[in-house]
C-alpha cells in the first residue's frame, strides 16, 4: 500500500459525458501527478500540481483539466469523453517537486467509455 | 531528453537472480536512473534509484556503469511475485518530475 488513494476504482460512462477522478496523496506529500495508461500508449504523464499550483504539464488534452485543493487532494476532470479516453488513470504523489524525489502511485481508476 | 532502451521481455527461474539491463547512453550528469515496476494493472511501484554509485535496498540492487551509459537492476532471489513490467527511467531534469515511462521489460519468473 503506497498511501495514495484514488476513487472510484472503476468508472463506466458514455461518449460525450464528463467524469471526475479523485486522488488523495500520501500524508505530507505536496506534489500530485496524474498519468494515463492506455493499451497502445503506455504510461503517459499528464500534469503535476505542487501545493495547489500547476507545476508541469505533459500530454494532457484540452478536454482534461485538474486542480489541487487546499487539503492537497486533487481531481482530474475529463470532459466530452471519447472512446479513446478509455484507460487506467493513475495518481502519484511525492514530497516536493525538486531533486530526486520518489513518486508513489495509487491503485488507479479504470475508465471505460462506451 | 535522455532515453532508455530495455529488452521487451525476459524470463528468470524462481530463486535465481534476475538481471535487467537498461541503456541510457545520452544521460546527463545531473540525471538519476530510476527503476519502477508494475504488477499486472496495479500502480507502478518504486524500486530503487541512483546517480552514479551502486545502490542496494531491501528490494534490489542497482549497478550503474562508470560512464553511466547503462545500468542493471538485480533482483537477487526472484519469486513468482516479481513477475511484472520493469521500467528504467531517467529523470528529465532536476526540478521537473515528468517521468518518461518507456515500454519497459516484461519479466516472467518461472517455477
Amino acid at each position: 500500500d503506497s498511501g495514495v488513494t484514488q476513487t472510484p476504482k472503476h468508472l463506466i460512462t458514455a461518449t460525450g459525458q464528463r467524469v471526475t477522478l479523485r486522488c488523495s496523496p500520501r500524508s505530507g506529500d505536496l506534489s500530485v501527478y496524474w498519468y494515463q495508461q492506455s493499451l497502445d500508449q503506455g504510461l503517459q504523464f499528464l500534469i503535476q500540481y505542487y501545493n495547489g499550483e500547476e507545476r508541469a504539464k505533459g500530454n494532457i488534452l484540452e478536454r482534461f483539466s485538474a486542480q489541487q485543493f487546499p487539503d492537497l487532494h486533487s481531481e482530474l476532470n475529463l470532459s466530452s469523453l471519447e472512446l479513446g479516453d478509455s484507460a487506467l488513470y493513475f495518481c502519484a504523489s511525492s514530497v516536493d517537486p525538486s531533486g530526486a524525489e520518489t513518486q508513489y502511485f495509487g491503485p488507479g481508476t479504470r475508465l471505460l467509455v462506451l | 531528453d535522455a532515453k532508455t532502451t530495455q529488452p521487451p521481455s525476459m524470463d528468470c527461474a524462481e530463486g535465481r537472480a534476475a538481471n535487467l539491463p537498461c541503456n541510457h547512453s545520452t544521460i546527463s550528469g545531473n540525471e538519476y536512473v530510476y527503476w519502477y515496476r508494475q504488477i499486472h494493472s496495479q500502480g507502478p511501484q518504486y524500486i530503487i534509484h541512483g546517480l552514479k554509485n551502486n545502490e542496494t535496498n531491501e528490494m534490489a540492487s542497482l549497478i550503474i556503469t562508470e560512464d553511466r551509459k547503462s545500468s542493471t537492476l538485480i533482483l537477487p532471489h526472484a519469486t513468482l511475485r516479481d513477475t511484472a513490467v520493469y521500467y528504467c527511467i531517467v529523470r528529465v531534469e532536476i526540478g521537473n518530475n515528468d517521468m518518461r515511462f518507456g515500454a519497459g521489460t516484461r519479466l516472467t519468473v518461472k517455477p
